[in-house]
């Protein structure tokens, strides 16, 4: 089983559309949660932190159930510009290698 | 501005030639690690370094070196590349604030990434 767990999609949703990802976690003991996001071809770049009461930043809201060990991320009112692919990663207790990545979730938002 | 830098961008090569992927970080960053994505796989750590001088194997060392004689560079080294290491290679640092390593997803930077080809 795969530590960290994502539907690889692909999404295809109108522009305006919300959209929801779920990602499963494997070791209970994951402590940071992070939603990354990755253009094309290029570098993941921080997306939002997930924190156990939920947040949110602008059309974007994160989740996170302990219980079920899953997080998840809400964009509301969808943009061509959000069309990307997103990673959830998650961090263990003083783990020293540092963050597991899900092989992520493509996301095509269609005019 | 500060950056991972990676060099080269794209590499192609035959099998067996050996090769260095440079990482540099302007950042003063403690943390450094490399990692290869490929399709349906997800980014895998390859090697990771605490500090100068400190570096250990990530989930997917097989085939790869790497070295950390100064804070700033990480060089990648294949000595005998092989066509199965064709693939994306992602650079990134952070910094390890009183080392807490779970606050390292808060300032994870990446390079540009490195495509590399073997033949």
């Amino acid at each position: 089983r795969k530590e960290v767990e994502q539907d690889p999609g692909p999404f295809n949703v109108p522009e305006g559309a919300t959209v929801a990802f779920n990602c499963t976690y494997s070791n209970s003991a994951s402590q940071s949660f992070f939603w990354y996001r990755q253009d094309c071809r290029k570098e993941p770049k921080l997306l939002m932190s997930v924190y156990s009461s939920g947040n949110e930043d602008g059309r974007f809201t994160a989740q996170l159930n302990r219980a079920s060990q899953y997080i998840s991320l809400l964009i509301r009112d969808s943009k061509l510009s959000d069309s990307a692919t997103y990673l959830c990663v998650v961090t263990l207790s003083g783990s020293a290698r540092q963050l597991t990545f899900g092989s992520g979730t493509q996301l095509t938002v269609l005019p | 501005e500060a950056q991972v830098t990676q060099n080269p961008r794209y590499l192609i090569t035959v099998t067996g030639k050996k090769l260095t992927v440079t990482c540099s970080q302007n950042m003063n960053h403690e943390y450094m690690s490399w990692y290869r994505q490929d399709p349906g796989l997800g980014l895998r750590q390859i090697y990771y370094s605490m500090n100068v001088e400190v570096t250990d194997k990530g989930d997917v060392p097989e085939g790869y070196k790497v070295s950390r004689k100064e804070k700033r560079n990480f060089p990648l080294i294949l000595e005998s590349p092989s066509p199965n290491q064709t693939s994306l290679y992602f650079c990134a640092s952070s910094p390890i604030t009183q080392g807490d390593y779970s606050r390292v997803g808060y300032g994870y930077t990446f390079g540009s990434g490195t495509r590399l080809t073997v033949v």
